[in-house]
């Protein structure tokens, strides 16, 4: 079961930190938690992934529960352009990755 | 270092006909994934390739639907006898080595196939 849950939809202030949560409370000890984003109809666009540790990159961070069982993605500074849809996302047992229905992100001029 | 690359952008073909949508993976990558996205409904899995294998296929339809990945050249995904239904985005992934789980799989920007 590589199930997450994620909000449907959320919004933010342009300039304003954008925090997305997902609920991965079945994870496994090895399996890692990926976030992926799909602006209007490109493909999607790879962000972050962590395992146990907190990451950060130049995109995004990502902060994952002691538990393992959450994580939050966390864009700094919205822009118009991170309007996008976010996937929160395990890689299952046969090393696929499974789409859920991802937290809709509208970014507020 | 180029992304991955998948042609034709837009494909058109009328019913019956074949469609045949490439994807050249990152360099260095050797897994590649395919998935369709029909209008305003989420990505599903297709088909896992790793050179000249096909790893898992679970997410194929049964007929008409048929996936390649040879040891030269891009992954070619077939659709035989084209039906409206069919019309969707196909986009591929690439990734290093999955089965550490620490690669993530790179997107192209897709084919977007429409039937008439």
């Amino acid at each position: 079961d590589a199930k997450t849950t994620q909000p449907p939809s959320m919004d933010c202030a342009e300039g304003r930190a954008a925090n997305l949560p997902c609920n991965h409370s079945t994870i496994s000890g090895n399996e890692y938690v990926y976030w992926y984003r799909q602006i209007h109809s490109q493909g999607p666009q790879y962000i972050i992934h962590g395992l146990k540790n907190n990451e950060t990159n130049e995109m995004a961070s990502l902060i994952i529960t002691e538990d393992r069982k959450s994580s939050t993605l966390i864009l700094p500074h919205a822009t118009l352009r991170d309007t996008a849809v976010y996937y929160c996302i395990r890689m299952d047992s046969s090393y696929k990755l499974i789409f859920g229905s991802g937290t809709r992100l509208l970014v507020r001029p | 270092n180029a992304g991955v690359m998948q042609n034709p952008r837009h494909l058109v073909r009328r019913r019956g006909q074949e469609a045949r949508l490439r994807c050249s993976p990152m360099k260095g990558h050797s897994h590649v994934y395919w998935y369709r996205q029909l209008p305003e409904e989420g990505l599903k899995f297709m088909v896992y390739l790793q050179k000249e294998n096909i790893i898992d296929e679970s997410g194929m339809p049964k007929e008409r639907f048929s996936a390649e990945f040879p040891k030269e050249g891009p992954s070619i995904l077939r659709i035989q006898q084209v039906v409206r239904g069919d019309s969707a985005a196909y986009f591929c992934a690439s990734s290093t080595n999955v089965r550490d789980r620490d690669s993530p799989l790179h997107f192209g920007n897709g084919t977007r196939l429409t039937v008439t």
